[in-house]
């Protein structure tokens, strides 16, 4: 089991449900990252937060909305989703700075079902 | 454009043999480049991550190499065994705040 744990572990919505996916690392790091991983597609980078800031939206649909109210946790809010939105999402977090090793450390992963 | 790709998409050996996996990347101006591996269902677990200023990395049986100028990594294996079949992610940062590319990765099976 790795220090970053996410819930719920399963989710299934209709399209009209607003739901939230919960993050949380217990390594001390600074840095933490959504993640969103299709069948058959890289894994795609959703946010990145460098000290509870976040520093990178890659063109993420507002549909999705990241929270990250202190260096441990992270969220990632859904409202109005689509069904092609339904995918494996993953959190990650790693010690940024100066020098860093950025060795990223992923949670198990939250499988989103929309209907 | 930055890309990653990994070739084979999905590899199938017998157990014991070395083998490799390789990565590839379109710009050569990289921060690090890290392994993973992924059992179905799962997170990813990372392996060995190379810092832009070094050759290679070792962990146990596993050994990554960075070749920044022709844009390449290997992932070798040594004396593969059934328990190393997974899919195994290479990725990319571009910079020490983010900029993360996955590849589409390798799906390994050792057979028995």
């Amino acid at each position: 089991e790795t220090g970053v744990t996410q819930t719920p572990r399963h989710l299934v919505m209709g399209m009209t449900n607003k739901k939230s996916l919960k993050c949380e690392q217990h390594l001390g790091h600074n840095a933490m990252y959504w993640y969103k991983q299709s069948a058959k597609k890289p894994l795609e980078l959703m946010f990145v937060y460098n000290f509870k800031e976040q520093t990178e939206n890659n063109s993420v649909p507002s549909r999705f909305s990241p929270e990250c109210p202190n260096s441990s946790h992270l969220f990632l809010h859904l409202h109005t989703l689509q069904p092609e939105d339904s995918a494996l999402y993953l959190c990650a977090s790693s010690q940024a700075g100066t020098g860093d090793q950025g060795t990223q450390y992923f949670g198990p992963g939250t499988r989103l079902l929309v209907l | 454009k930055q890309e990653v790709t990994q070739i084979p998409a999905a590899l199938s050996v017998p157990e014991g043999e070395n083998l490799v996996l390789n990565c590839s990347f379109t710009d050569s101006a990289i921060y690090n480049l890290q392994w993973f591996r992924q059992d179905p269902g799962k997170g990813l677990t990372s392996l060995l991550l190379i810092q832009s200023s070094q050759r290679e990395q070792t962990s146990g049986r596993l050994n990554a190499s960075l070749d920044k100028s022709s844009g390449r990594s290997t992932l070798y294996i040594a004396a593969s065994q059934p328990g190393d079949s997974a899919t195994y992610l290479c990725a990319v940062r571009y910079s020490s705040a983010s900029k993360i590319i996955f590849g589409s990765g390798t799906r390994l099976s050792i057979r028995p």
